[in-house]
């Protein structure tokens, strides 16, 4: 194990609903991040945060809403999806948010959207 | 922006044989370079990365070369087995933000 937990680890939802994926780190890191993996895709950040205060949006369209309410804990809330959403959701953390700083990734929520 | 690119996409090796992957980067002001395996099920997990200012790192069975002039870096594992059949990909720190490129990943399959 990582250290970096998700719930949930599977999701499936209609295009109307609201959900959130959850995201914990047991690290003592300051720095969250979400990324999508699609198939055949490089990963895409999504988001990142450090000491609880967002420092990259990656053009995410607002059906994705981020939030951070401490360093330990990273939410993505979810609305009003389109089917191209699904993908695996990975969370990851750092001690930092600089780009030597090793990121550890969570298991993932595999999100379908219907 | 950063673009990494990574060869080859799947690779099938024997048991026993070494298997190469090649990553290339265009921003010459890259100097961190980690490389993940993931397994299937999992999220991806750092297993070895290398700094512009080393040529060369090994840990046991595998190796990363970083050649900067050329800006390409690739990750070598010797001695293969079964269980390090997983997806890797390499990446690439970008010169500004927080963020690392990544590449679309290789698919190694060790047969025994």
């Amino acid at each position: 194990e990582t250290g970096v937990t998700q719930t949930p680890r599977h999701l499936v939802m209609g295009m109307t609903n609201k959900k959130s994926l959850k995201c914990e780190q047991h690290l003592g890191h300051n720095a969250m991040y979400w990324y999508k993996q699609s198939a055949k895709k490089p990963l895409e950040l999504m988001f990142v945060y450090n000491f609880k205060e967002q420092t990259e949006n990656n053009s995410v369209p607002s059906r994705f809403s981020p939030e951070c309410p401490n360093s330990s804990h990273l939410f993505l809330h979810l609305h009003t999806l389109q089917p191209e959403d699904s993908a695996l959701y990975l969370c990851a953390s750092s001690q930092g948010a600089r780009t030597k700083e090793t990121q550890y990734f969570g298991p993932g929520t595999r999100l379908l959207v219907l | 922006g950063e673009n990494v690119e990574q060869h080859p996409s799947t690779l099938s090796v024997q048991e026993g044989d070494s298997a190469v992957i090649k990553c290339t980067y265009s921003d010459s002001a890259s100097n961190y370079f980690p490389w993940y395996k993931q397994e299937l099920g999992k999220g991806p997990q750092l297993i070895i990365d290398i700094r512009s200012n080393v040529g060369e790192k090994k840990d046991q069975r595998i190796a990363v070369t970083l050649n900067k002039t050329a800006k390409h870096f690739s990750l070598h594992i010797t001695e293969t087995q079964p269980e390090d059949s997983a997806v890797y990909f390499c990446a690439a720190s970008m010169n500004s933000g927080y963020a690392l490129n990544f590449g679309k990943g290789t698919s190694l399959l060790v047969t025994p």
